[in-house]
């Protein structure tokens, strides 16, 4: 099963670029990687999901090197708003299924 | 519906009694996922329904949880003979189809249960 491993926490400032990075060294050919957002008291929220190289959509980017045993949340310019814990999940729909969550960044954000 | 619901959205109970926590996906949804979180922890999953079906119900922690899910729809879990380390928020999210693990899953606000 894929498992996947993240910082506990990050700080950063407003308008600064937040980079925070999963590692999921046994993903499997037909995983996709998704990142989810969690603010407090709500559950999570997509944010972006890839399979290899680069994707951006309007809220980040996501990097993945072509082994695609980590991937890089990429988001630009935060805002207090970003105060949030972020999931990187890599998921098995196998016979035996299992939906491995990581345990989760929570991105602080100063002013 | 515009999202997925849940009810209640708060549930204080005693030690030992039973607990029913439902969970209404997005029409026309085919997974339903459930999750557990605990005070400042992670996502842990627990089970996964294609339609009414649960391939796999390894995830529940114990014999005391139980899920169904009818009409390929609303589902319920419950949980017998509450323990005070049940207390968590219960997730649930749902998902298009869930043939693939490229399917967003989106996410219920969640039932708090504390068992006292």
């Amino acid at each position: 099963l894929a498992k996947t491993t993240q910082p506990i926490s990050m700080d950063s400032y407003e308008g600064q670029e937040v980079n925070i990075t999963c590692s999921h060294n046994n993903i499997a050919t037909n995983d996709y990687i998704t990142w989810y957002q969690q603010f407090p008291s709500q559950g999570p929220r997509f944010i972006i999901q890839g399979y290899k190289t680069k994707v951006t959509n309007e809220v980040a980017s996501l990097f993945i090197p072509a082994d695609r045993k980590s991937s890089t949340l990429s988001l630009p310019r935060v805002s207090l708003s970003d105060t949030a814990v972020y999931y990187c999940l890599v998921a098995l729909y196998s016979s035996a299924s299992k939906i491995i969550f990581g345990s989760g960044t929570r991105l602080s954000i100063r002013p | 519906g515009a999202g997925v619901s849940q009810s209640p959205s708060n549930k204080v109970t005693e030690k030992g009694k039973d607990v029913e926590l439902r969970c209404d996906p997005i029409s026309g949804h085919t997974a339903l996922y459930w999750y557990r979180q605990s005070l400042g922890q992670g996502l842990e999953f627990l089970i996964y329904f294609q339609g009414n079906s649960a391939p796999d119900k390894s995830g529940l922690p114990s014999d005391r949880f139980s899920a169904e899910r009818t009409g390929g729809s609303v589902s319920t879990l419950t949980i017998q003979r509450t323990q005070q380390e049940d207390s968590a928020v219960y997730l649930c999210a749902s998902s298009l189809t869930g043939a693939g693990t490229e399917e967003t899953q989106y996410f219920g606000p969640g039932t708090r249960l504390l068992v006292l």
